[in-house]
Parts: C-alpha cells; sequence; structure tokens
C-alpha cells in the first residue's frame, strides 16, 4: 500500500533531550512538509522540502531541525532549545508536477514531556 | 498575514439535518482552498479542493463554495450521519511555490444517532 507512515505514534521526551521524529513515504513525492497541531490551534508549518539535500523554515522552526538525505524520508529532531514541544506533529508529502496535487498527511506522533 | 477563521468552533446536529460549516479568509489573493476532516488523534485526509477560478465543488454530500472576493468558503453537508463526526478543517492554498497552507482552527462536528 502506498502512503505516509509516521513513527512512534507517542513520543516521551525528558528536559534537555533532543528527540527524532520519523516520516516515511512511499509515494514518489517530490515534496515534504512538517505540521504542528496544538489544541485550539490551526496547524503551523515547521520545516518543508522540495527536493532532496534541501529544506526550508517554515513559520516556527526554531527549536527544531530536520534532514532530506533520502526522497522518501524526511526526519524532525525536536531539540532542546524547544521550550514547548507538546504537541501533535503531522508530516505531509505532495507531487510537485501539477498544480493542483493535494497534501497527502501521515497520522502524525503526539510528543509529550516527561 | 493571511489569517483563517471558522466558525462554529463546534456542533452538534442529530442526524439526518443538513447543515453549513464556515471559512473565512482575510488575504484574497489566494491559490485554492482546501477542506479536510480529521478524526481524533489522527491525520488528515483531503475533502475537496476548489481552484481560484472555481466557485464550487462537489462529493457525494459534501459541497463546497468559494467567494474569494468576499474571503469566504461553505461546506455544506447533506444528510449528515454519525460517521461525518469529526473535525473539518478549512485551509487556504497561497501561492508562493511551495504551497503553502494556511489553516483555520476547525469546526468540530458531532452528529448524534
Amino acid at each position: 500500500d502506498g502512503g505516509i507512515t509516521q513513527s512512534p505514534k507517542y513520543l516521551f521526551r525528558k528536559e534537555g533531550q533532543n528527540v527524532t521524529l520519523s516520516c516515511e513515504q512511499n509515494l514518489n513525492h517530490d515534496a515534504m512538509y512538517w505540521y504542528r497541531q496544538d489544541p485550539g490551534q490551526g496547524l503551523r508549518l515547521i520545516y518543508y522540502s522540495q527536493i532532496v539535500n534541501d529544506f526550508q523554515k517554515g513559520d516556527i522552526a526554531e527549536g527544531y531541525s530536520v534532514s532530506r538525505e533520502k526522497k522518501e524520508s524526511f526526519p524532525l529532531t525536536v531539540t532542546s532549545a524547544q521550550k514547548n514541544p507538546t504537541a501533535f506533529y503531522l508530516c505531509a508529502s505532495r507531487r510537485l508536477a501539477g498544480t493542483q496535487e493535494t497534501q497527502y498527511f501521515g497520522p502524525g506522533t503526539r510528543l509529550l514531556v516527561l | 498575514k493571511q489569517e483563517v477563521t471558522q466558525i462554529p468552533a463546534a456542533l452538534s446536529v442529530p442526524e439526518g439535518e443538513n447543515l453549513v460549516l464556515n471559512c473565512s479568509f482575510t488575504d484574497s489573493a489566494i491559490y485554492n482552498l482546501q477542506w479536510f476532516r480529521q478524526d481524533p488523534g489522527k491525520g488528515l485526509t483531503s475533502l475537496l479542493l476548489i481552484q481560484s477560478s472555481q466557485r464550487e465543488q462537489t462529493s457525494g454530500r459534501l459541497n463546497a463554495s468559494l467567494d474569494k472576493s468576499s474571503g469566504r468558503s461553505t461546506l455544506y453537508i447533506a444528510a449528515s450521519q454519525p460517521g461525518d463526526s469529526a473535525t473539518y478543517l478549512c485551509a487556504v492554498i497561497m501561492n508562493t511555490g511551495f504551497q503553502k497552507l494556511v489553516f483555520g482552527t476547525g469546526t468540530r462536528l458531532l452528529v448524534s444517532p
């Protein structure tokens, strides 16, 4: 089955710890995105990437880092500099060919602070 | 800065009712508008995408309209069912080259049997 997988489903972070959220897609999509969702707020863009080895900051990139070494993978690291990391994190991907291509979303990872 | 607002924040209706969800946006220079459904603790599923040149899109019992000049979109759900219970998110797509989505805060819908 083609789709986007995110792991783990739940992740716990201790103070001062960096944690990495996984996002993998087998849709052969060019672009990938990371969003953060907080209760009562809309999704906000953290980072995005349109091609391998290239990525751009979104609206709330501080305290996060990403890499895009493979087309299928776009891991997000939540660093200790992110002071309020508790949220639901969603990864998305999209084919760039065609202006009407929609973004497809993964099932999400919920990050909690211990 | 584009801002997207959805009203109401929550809605509870009995099964079978027709209902309307509202979405408004402050900057009419959008590329497209999209409606998503999100079940609790899950990712987003695309329902309808309306291109800026279109006025509406339909899929089954769903109909979405777009009025760019007034900065409004509505999602009409006909003959609601308990399975329609979910959060509905509106997102405007800004033509910034990488398809930036600006999301509203959503409408949480509960359809009772």
